[in-house]
């Protein structure tokens, strides 16, 4: 099975611009969770898509957003950007049921960059 | 915030050496896991260990947990060059749905 695929790979914005970040889960898993690490504040939750309804949320800013399509695929979107949100952004699916159910597969990651 | 805080924040061994690292948190827990980052890349799971396990072996990795001190260990034996990353703990705490908190994490390098 592929691994979890997050596009892209590397991202540069200037402040008050929004950006799309892209994730294609594991092939029949229909969990994806997103976070952000960064230097400071470390690995932090963002939010959790499951059949496409977002099922638990961190606590960022509703600049913060995201969302799951039929496919299981999700996006999430980050709009007026700050500078505090240059970040790895980590994409993770779980497959909800059977014997690993609790364990995360994560993403590469997105680098963004904003400037 | 952060739910666990990990000892040390960083570890430098030799190869062959055994590597422990720990980690504690706050709140009550169902599982705690143990995840692999190497260079800003993503997470690889390493390990689950439920709260009604004490200890839990996996290839070269042995995790204990404890849950009236609200702690947890990871040890690597037999340390390989291999093993250089960062390692984080991470705890389903209360939030449930995959809302893993993680700790700090410890970086491990280990000189050939």
């Amino acid at each position: 099975k592929a691994g979890v695929t997050q596009t892209p790979r590397y991202l540069i914005k200037t402040r008050g611009q929004q950006v799309t970040l892209s994730c294609s889960p594991i092939s029949g898993h229909r969990s994806v969770s997103w976070y952000q690490q960064t230097p400071g504040q470390g690995l932090q939750f963002l939010f959790e898509y499951f059949s496409e309804t977002q099922r638990n949320k961190g606590n960022f800013p509703g600049r913060f957003s995201g969302r799951q399509f039929s496919n299981s695929r999700s996006e999430m979107n980050v709009s007026t950007l700050e500078l505090g949100d240059s970040a790895l952004y980590l994409c993770a699916s779980s497959p909800s049921t059977g014997s690993e159910y609790e364990k995360l597969f994560f993403g590469s990651g997105t680098q963004l960059s904003v400037l | 915030s952060q739910q666990g805080e990990e000892d040390p924040q960083a570890l430098s061994i030799q190869e062959g050496e055994n590597a422990t690292m720990n980690c504690s948190y706050k709140t009550s827990i169902n599982n705690l896991q143990w995840y692999r980052q190497n260079s800003g890349r993503g997470l690889v799971h390493l390990i689950l260990i439920r709260s009604n396990e004490r200890e839990k072996h996996s290839g070269r990795l042995r995790v204990t947990l404890d849950t009236s001190k609200k702690s947890s260990s990871l040890l690597i034996t037999a340390s390989r060059a291999a093993d250089t990353a960062s390692y984080f703990c991470a705890t389903d705490g209360s939030g449930g749905y995959n809302k893993l908190i993680f700790g700090a994490g410890t970086r491990l390098a280990v000189h050939p």
